[in-house]
Formats: C-alpha cells, sequence, structure tokens
C-alpha cells in the first residue's frame, strides 16, 4: 500500500535552473495538494486541486506551476529556480477536503544554489 | 496572517507525564481540526482529529479538546513515552469558495525524557 509517493527525496538545483517534483497517490483521493517547509516553519501550502483537470492557488503560489490531468498525478513544476525555493516540499491528498485528514508524502528536499 | 498559532516552539515533559500541546486560531469559519506528528525525515502523519460540533475526542493515549469560545485546542497525550518525541502540527480546515483546504501551525518539537 504506497498512499503517496514522491520523487525525488533529494535535488540540488542551480539558479535559473527548472524541475518537476513528482507526485502519485493510489488511494483514489479527489483533493491533492503540495505545501512546503522552511525551517522552523509551518507548513505553507502552494497548489491544490480538487480534482482532475482542476487547480487552484493557495497561500504562496509565486514561482511554481501545476498540472493535474489524472486523478493520480499532480506534478508541480519549478520555473527559474531561485534561492528562496529552498525548502522541503510536501505532497499530500485526502478523500474529499472536508472532514478527513490528509495522508502526505515523505517529502522532497530542494537546495537551490 | 497567521491563522492557525502554536505559540510554543518546543515542549520538554518526562517520560509517563502529561503532555499538553497547545494551538490557537483565528477564523471562526474553521470546522475541523487535526493534529499531526512528524519525524525527522519524513512525511507529517494523522494522529486525531475533532469537529467543531465536539469539545472533545479520544482515541488511546491522545485527547484533543477543543474550546470554540476561545478558539483554542490542545493535545494531551497521557502517558507520554520516548518515541512520541517529535514535531507536532495543529491543522485546520473551512470551505472556502467552495473548497476545503488545510491550514497548518508553525509546529511545537515535544521531547519526551527517558
Amino acid at each position: 500500500n504506497a498512499g503517496v509517493t514522491q520523487t525525488p527525496k533529494f535535488r540540488i538545483l542551480k539558479i535559473g535552473q527548472s524541475m518537476t517534483l513528482q507526485c502519485t497517490q493510489d488511494m483514489n483521493h479527489n483533493y491533492m495538494y503540495w505545501y512546503r517547509q522552511d525551517p522552523g516553519m509551518g507548513l505553507k501550502l502552494i497548489y491544490y486541486s480538487v480534482g482532475a483537470g482542476i487547480t487552484d492557488k493557495g497561500e504562496v503560489p509565486n514561482g511554481y506551476n501545476v498540472s493535474r490531468s489524472t486523478t493520480e498525478d499532480f506534478p508541480l513544476r519549478l520555473e527559474l529556480a531561485a534561492p528562496s525555493q529552498t525548502s522541503v516540499y510536501f505532497c499530500a491528498s485526502s478523500s474529499w477536503g472536508g472532514n478527513t485528514e490528509a495522508f502526505f508524502g515523505q517529502g522532497t528536499r530542494l537546495t537551490v544554489v | 496572517d497567521q491563522q492557525v498559532k502554536q505559540n510554543s516552539p518546543s515542549l520538554s515533559v518526562q517520560e509517563g507525564r502529561i503532555s499538553i500541546l497547545n494551538c490557537d486560531y483565528t477564523n471562526s469559519m474553521f470546522d475541523y481540526f487535526l493534529w499531526y506528528k512528524k519525524y525527522p525525515a519524513e512525511g507529517p502523519t494523522f494522529l486525531i482529529s475533532i469537529s467543531s460540533i465536539k469539545d472533545k475526542n479520544e482515541d488511546g493515549r491522545f485527547t484533543v479538546f477543543l474550546n470554540k469560545s476561545a478558539k483554542h485546542l490542545s493535545l494531551h497525550i497521557v502517558p507520554s513515552q520516548p518515541g512520541d518525541s517529535a514535531v507536532y502540527f495543529c491543522a485546520a480546515s473551512a470551505r472556502d469558495s467552495g473548497t476545503y483546504k488545510y491550514i497548518f501551525g508553525t509546529g511545537t518539537r515535544l521531547k519526551v525524557l527517558a
């Protein structure tokens, strides 16, 4: 039972490079989320999706893009990486986003140098 | 504007004693509250939740209390065990423009001393 799977686990990017963080879930959840966690801070919502084909911005969307072509996958794209995007990124999913818990992946630690 | 606040960044408790972690929120529209536990290099894992229509929910050693008038919730762990040492995040959700989102606090690092 895989749950939420994120790849890669670690990545070092140079300023200006681009990359895609992959996230897939096998629980047939409708809702998916991307969060970032900076040192000493809580989790900040970047983007979320309520179903395939539907995405919306969270609290800190600048510098990121997402797509949701299938129920299972919710990749996060970083264009023109900046040092401020150095963080740990978590993908999560929930069945319908209401009175239910979200399940998280293991995280991707990204460093931009 | 921090809608969910955990004002204690850290807490140390002796094994066997009670751990009390606190969380305050500002948005009266929040109707569901959750606690997550996070170990280093792992994703957060769900611990316990409470709906706004209740004031207490219990699951084994973990109890969450909700005081809606004070916009305050707390997580009690009794008895505390060394394996409970982790960062605990409080989260809240509310319906916003037809969808639900989870808003997280900054976390409290709990250390249970053997």
